[in-house]
Protein backbone atom coordinates (compact mmCIF):
# COMPACT_ATOMS: atom_id res chain seq x y z
CA UNK A 1 0.00 0.00 0.00
CA UNK A 2 1.25 3.34 -0.97
CA UNK A 3 2.17 5.97 2.16
CA UNK A 4 -0.06 8.58 0.33
CA UNK A 5 -3.19 7.41 -2.06
CA UNK A 6 -5.14 9.24 -4.53
CA UNK A 7 -7.67 8.41 -7.17
CA UNK A 8 -6.02 8.57 -10.19
CA UNK A 9 -9.02 9.47 -12.33
CA UNK A 10 -9.27 10.69 -14.98
CA UNK A 11 -11.91 12.95 -13.76
CA UNK A 12 -13.41 14.93 -17.37
CA UNK A 13 -15.48 17.96 -16.10
CA UNK A 14 -17.19 20.71 -18.39
CA UNK A 15 -15.74 24.20 -17.96
CA UNK A 16 -17.72 25.83 -14.81
CA UNK A 17 -17.86 22.67 -12.82
CA UNK A 18 -16.95 22.11 -9.23
CA UNK A 19 -14.99 19.02 -8.91
CA UNK A 20 -13.23 17.73 -5.96
CA UNK A 21 -9.82 15.25 -5.58
CA UNK A 22 -9.14 13.43 -1.99
CA UNK A 23 -6.36 12.08 -0.85
CA UNK A 24 -4.80 9.61 1.81
CA UNK A 25 -2.03 8.85 4.11
CA UNK A 26 -1.17 6.40 5.99
CA UNK A 27 2.00 7.72 8.27
CA UNK A 28 0.43 9.58 11.45
CA UNK A 29 3.90 11.44 11.49
CA UNK A 30 3.32 13.06 8.45
CA UNK A 31 3.56 16.71 9.67
CA UNK A 32 2.88 19.19 6.51
CA UNK A 33 0.59 18.63 3.72
CA UNK A 34 0.46 20.37 0.07
CA UNK A 35 -1.14 20.33 -3.14
CA UNK A 36 1.13 20.39 -6.32
CA UNK A 37 0.17 20.70 -10.21
CA UNK A 38 2.09 19.01 -12.68
CA UNK A 39 1.51 19.51 -16.53
CA UNK A 40 2.02 17.60 -19.28
CA UNK A 41 5.57 16.77 -19.63
CA UNK A 42 6.54 19.36 -17.05
CA UNK A 43 7.65 19.76 -13.15
CA UNK A 44 5.54 19.54 -10.40
CA UNK A 45 4.77 23.33 -9.04
CA UNK A 46 3.62 24.24 -6.01
CA UNK A 47 -0.22 24.85 -5.62
CA UNK A 48 -0.89 25.59 -2.33
CA UNK A 49 -0.42 24.36 1.40
CA UNK A 50 -2.92 21.83 3.24
CA UNK A 51 -4.35 23.22 6.80
CA UNK A 52 -6.10 21.69 9.27
CA UNK A 53 -8.13 24.85 9.38
CA UNK A 54 -8.72 24.62 5.71
CA UNK A 55 -7.54 27.25 3.16
CA UNK A 56 -8.95 28.92 0.12
CA UNK A 57 -6.54 30.53 -2.99
CA UNK A 58 -9.07 31.93 -5.31
CA UNK A 59 -11.12 29.18 -6.87
CA UNK A 60 -9.17 26.60 -4.83
CA UNK A 61 -9.93 25.42 -1.70
CA UNK A 62 -7.74 22.78 0.65
CA UNK A 63 -8.79 20.89 3.77
CA UNK A 64 -6.78 18.54 6.26
CA UNK A 65 -8.65 16.01 8.35
CA UNK A 66 -5.46 15.41 10.42
CA UNK A 67 -7.91 12.58 12.84
CA UNK A 68 -9.12 10.89 9.33
CA UNK A 69 -5.58 11.28 7.71
CA UNK A 70 -7.42 12.88 4.40
CA UNK A 71 -6.59 15.75 2.71
CA UNK A 72 -9.05 16.77 0.14
CA UNK A 73 -8.85 20.08 -2.86
CA UNK A 74 -11.88 21.25 -4.33
CA UNK A 75 -11.68 23.78 -7.59
CA UNK A 76 -14.84 25.49 -8.20
CA UNK A 77 -15.64 27.18 -12.22
CA UNK A 78 -13.04 25.21 -13.26
CA UNK A 79 -11.27 26.49 -16.25
CA UNK A 80 -9.69 24.67 -19.51
CA UNK A 81 -6.07 25.77 -17.95
CA UNK A 82 -7.11 23.80 -14.73
CA UNK A 83 -6.05 20.75 -17.20
CA UNK A 84 -3.49 18.64 -15.11
CA UNK A 85 -2.36 16.29 -12.87
CA UNK A 86 -2.52 17.25 -8.91
CA UNK A 87 -0.72 15.65 -6.63
CA UNK A 88 -1.57 15.32 -3.01
CA UNK A 89 2.43 15.72 -0.57
CA UNK A 90 3.03 15.11 2.72
CA UNK A 91 6.43 15.62 4.18
CA UNK A 92 8.31 14.06 7.29
CA UNK A 93 11.33 13.49 9.46
CA UNK A 94 11.74 16.75 10.13
CA UNK A 95 10.50 18.02 6.96
CA UNK A 96 13.33 15.65 4.59
CA UNK A 97 10.93 13.55 3.42
CA UNK A 98 8.96 14.96 0.51
CA UNK A 99 6.47 12.01 -0.33
CA UNK A 100 3.93 12.05 -3.43
CA UNK A 101 0.82 10.43 -4.16
CA UNK A 102 0.69 9.03 -7.91
CA UNK A 103 -1.31 11.66 -9.05
CA UNK A 104 -5.10 12.65 -10.00
CA UNK A 105 -5.81 13.45 -13.92
CA UNK A 106 -8.40 16.14 -14.78
CA UNK A 107 -9.62 17.35 -18.12
CA UNK A 108 -11.20 19.97 -18.16
CA UNK A 109 -13.65 20.44 -21.59
CA UNK A 110 -15.19 23.31 -23.47
CA UNK B 1 17.77 33.16 -14.71
CA UNK B 2 16.26 29.46 -13.64
CA UNK B 3 15.75 28.62 -9.70
CA UNK B 4 16.93 25.23 -10.35
CA UNK B 5 18.54 24.17 -13.82
CA UNK B 6 19.22 20.07 -14.58
CA UNK B 7 21.58 19.09 -17.23
CA UNK B 8 20.93 17.74 -19.86
CA UNK B 9 17.51 17.90 -20.20
CA UNK B 10 17.54 14.59 -22.58
CA UNK B 11 19.78 11.73 -22.66
CA UNK B 12 19.85 8.19 -24.65
CA UNK B 13 22.13 5.83 -23.91
CA UNK B 14 22.70 2.27 -24.52
CA UNK B 15 22.28 -0.22 -21.70
CA UNK B 16 25.24 -1.01 -19.43
CA UNK B 17 26.73 2.67 -20.04
CA UNK B 18 27.67 5.00 -17.16
CA UNK B 19 25.72 8.93 -17.03
CA UNK B 20 25.47 11.67 -15.29
CA UNK B 21 23.22 14.47 -14.58
CA UNK B 22 23.94 17.96 -12.87
CA UNK B 23 21.72 20.23 -10.77
CA UNK B 24 22.28 23.42 -9.33
CA UNK B 25 19.88 25.55 -7.53
CA UNK B 26 20.88 29.19 -7.02
CA UNK B 27 18.03 29.89 -4.36
CA UNK B 28 19.82 29.19 -1.15
CA UNK B 29 18.40 26.33 -0.17
CA UNK B 30 20.32 23.88 2.27
CA UNK B 31 18.41 20.72 0.98
CA UNK B 32 18.83 19.57 -2.20
CA UNK B 33 17.06 16.06 -3.59
CA UNK B 34 16.60 13.26 -6.65
CA UNK B 35 13.40 12.15 -7.73
CA UNK B 36 12.59 9.57 -10.44
CA UNK B 37 9.50 10.10 -12.34
CA UNK B 38 8.48 6.25 -13.98
CA UNK B 39 6.28 5.20 -16.76
CA UNK B 40 2.83 5.51 -14.60
CA UNK B 41 4.15 8.96 -13.26
CA UNK B 42 4.49 7.75 -10.21
CA UNK B 43 7.30 10.42 -8.39
CA UNK B 44 9.45 8.59 -6.13
CA UNK B 45 12.19 10.33 -4.06
CA UNK B 46 15.51 8.99 -4.19
CA UNK B 47 17.75 11.14 -2.41
CA UNK B 48 17.54 13.94 0.09
CA UNK B 49 20.87 15.92 1.05
CA UNK B 50 20.85 18.87 3.75
CA UNK B 51 24.01 21.10 3.91
CA UNK B 52 25.52 18.46 1.83
CA UNK B 53 25.25 15.54 3.52
CA UNK B 54 23.09 12.56 2.68
CA UNK B 55 19.94 12.39 4.83
CA UNK B 56 17.42 10.05 2.81
CA UNK B 57 18.26 6.94 0.66
CA UNK B 58 15.26 5.23 -0.58
CA UNK B 59 16.75 1.88 -1.19
CA UNK B 60 18.25 3.23 -3.94
CA UNK B 61 20.55 0.14 -6.11
CA UNK B 62 24.15 1.54 -5.45
CA UNK B 63 24.70 2.12 -8.91
CA UNK B 64 23.08 5.43 -8.27
CA UNK B 65 25.54 7.31 -6.51
CA UNK B 66 24.85 10.88 -5.64
CA UNK B 67 27.29 13.70 -4.99
CA UNK B 68 26.74 17.18 -3.14
CA UNK B 69 30.52 19.39 -3.67
CA UNK B 70 28.48 22.39 -2.08
CA UNK B 71 25.22 22.91 -1.45
CA UNK B 72 24.45 24.61 -4.33
CA UNK B 73 25.02 21.17 -6.32
CA UNK B 74 23.72 18.09 -6.25
CA UNK B 75 24.84 15.81 -8.87
CA UNK B 76 23.59 12.17 -9.98
CA UNK B 77 25.54 9.66 -11.10
CA UNK B 78 24.43 6.19 -12.97
CA UNK B 79 26.59 2.93 -13.39
CA UNK B 80 25.79 0.07 -15.86
CA UNK B 81 22.14 1.90 -16.31
CA UNK B 82 19.64 -0.49 -17.53
CA UNK B 83 16.27 -0.51 -19.27
CA UNK B 84 14.24 0.20 -16.14
CA UNK B 85 16.31 3.14 -15.46
CA UNK B 86 14.44 4.77 -17.81
CA UNK B 87 12.66 7.52 -16.74
CA UNK B 88 12.61 10.85 -16.00
CA UNK B 89 14.77 12.34 -13.34
CA UNK B 90 14.02 15.46 -11.39
CA UNK B 91 16.05 17.49 -8.99
CA UNK B 92 14.57 19.70 -6.62
CA UNK B 93 15.28 21.93 -3.71
CA UNK B 94 13.95 23.23 -0.61
CA UNK B 95 15.12 24.95 2.83
CA UNK B 96 14.91 22.50 5.93
CA UNK B 97 11.55 22.42 7.91
CA UNK B 98 8.51 20.90 8.08
CA UNK B 99 6.68 23.71 6.26
CA UNK B 100 8.91 24.50 3.32
CA UNK B 101 8.25 23.60 -0.18
CA UNK B 102 10.46 22.11 -2.90
CA UNK B 103 11.01 23.74 -6.07
CA UNK B 104 12.05 21.83 -8.83
CA UNK B 105 14.48 21.42 -11.91
CA UNK B 106 12.75 20.92 -15.86
CA UNK B 107 13.49 17.28 -15.40
CA UNK B 108 16.04 15.14 -17.35
CA UNK B 109 14.25 12.71 -19.44
CA UNK B 110 17.09 9.55 -19.85
CA UNK B 111 16.23 6.75 -22.24
CA UNK B 112 17.99 3.87 -22.18
CA UNK B 113 18.35 1.47 -25.35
Amino acid sequence: RKEVEQDPGPFNVPEGATVAFNCTYSNSASQSFFWYRQDCRKEPKLLMSVYSSGNEDGRFTAQLNRASQYISLLIRDSKLSDSATYLCVVKRDGGFKTIFGAGTRLFVKA
Amino acid sequence: DTAVSQTPKYLVTQMGNDKSIKCEQNLGHDTMYWYKQDSKKFLKIMFSYNNKELIINETVPNRFSPKSPDKAHLNLHINSLELGDSAVYFCASSQSGRDNVLTFGAGSRLTVL
